[in-house]
C-alpha cells in the first residue's frame, strides 16, 4: 500500500514561515491535500490538487508537489496555526485515499 | 450551509456490532463521493471506506475489509457504516466526510464525528 511519511513535528517562531514535508514514491505524479486539525476539532481542509486554497483560508497557506516530496508553506506563521496537519492522496492502484503520518507545529 | 451528522457510536463488547449514520444537508448529495475517516485516540487519521455517488463503487482500507459495510441512500440523504465484528483496535472517533465528485479530489467538508468505544 501507498505510504505517506511526514514529520512528527516542526517549530516556528511567529512570523517566521513553516515548511512541513510529505514524502511519498513519485508523489508529484498525484493530487495531494492538506488538512489542518486543531484538538478536539474536525479536520479543516486547507490546500487541495497540490497548491489550491478553499475560500477562508488565508493566503498564507500555500503547497507544491514535484518528484518525492509534496510541501506545506505557512507564511508569517501566527499563534493560531499551531495543529496538526495531515497530507493526503488518492492512490489510484488500490482507490484506497491515504494520510500521512501526520506533522505537530508548534508556534515558539 | 453543508452540515454532516454523524450518529450511532457508543461502547460496545469485542466482537460486537454497530450501525453508524450520517445526515447530509445543505448540498447534492447525490453529487458526491462520501467517506467515513476515523480517528483512534491520540493518534493520526485514518481513511475507513468510501462510496462513489451512485453507491456502484466501495472501497475499504484491509484492516476493516470483510468486517464494514459503507451504503448510502441518495434519497434520504444519508450515509452509513454497519461496522460488524469489532475489534479493540477499531476504537476511534468516526468522522463523516463529504470527498469532491471525483475520487482523487480533497475532502472539503467533515462532521465533529462520532465516538466508537470497543471494550468488554
Amino acid at each position: 500500500s501507498y505510504v505517506l511519511t511526514q514529520p512528527p513535528s516542526v517549530s516556528v517562531a511567529p512570523g517566521k514561515t513553516a515548511r512541513i514535508t510529505c514524502g511519498g514514491n513519485n508523489i508529484g505524479s498525484k493530487s495531494v491535500h492538506w488538512y489542518q486539525q486543531k484538538p478536539g476539532q474536525a479536520p479543516v481542509l486547507v490546500i487541495y490538487y497540490d497548491s489550491d486554497r478553499p475560500s477562508g483560508i488565508p493566503e498564507r497557506f500555500s503547497g507544491s508537489n514535484s518528484g518525492n516530496t509534496a510541501t506545506l508553506t505557512i507564511s508569517r506563521v501566527e499563534a493560531g496555526d499551531e495543529a496538526d496537519y495531515y497530507c493526503q492522496v488518492w492512490d489510484s492502484s488500490s482507490h484506497h485515499r491515504v494520510f500521512g503520518t501526520g506533522t505537530k507545529v508548534t508556534v515558539l | 450551509e453543508v452540515q454532516l451528522v454523524e450518529s450511532g457510536g457508543g461502547l460496545v463488547q469485542p466482537g460486537g456490532s454497530l450501525r453508524l449514520s450520517c445526515a447530509a444537508s445543505g448540498f447534492t448529495f447525490s453529487s458526491y463521493w462520501m467517506s467515513w475517516v476515523r480517528q483512534a485516540p491520540g493518534k493520526g487519521l485514518e481513511w475507513v471506506a468510501n462510496i462513489k455517488q451512485d453507491g456502484s463503487e466501495k472501497y475499504y482500507v484491509d484492516s476493516v475489509k470483510g468486517r464494514f459495510t459503507i451504503s448510502r441512500d441518495n434519497a434520504k440523504n444519508s450515509l452509513y457504516l454497519q461496522m460488524n465484528s469489532l475489534r479493540a483496535e477499531d476504537t476511534a472517533v468516526y468522522y463523516c466526510a463529504r470527498d469532491a465528485r471525483y475520487s482523487s479530489g480533497g475532502t472539503h467538508y467533515w462532521g465533529q464525528g462520532t465516538l466508537v468505544t470497543v471494550s468488554s
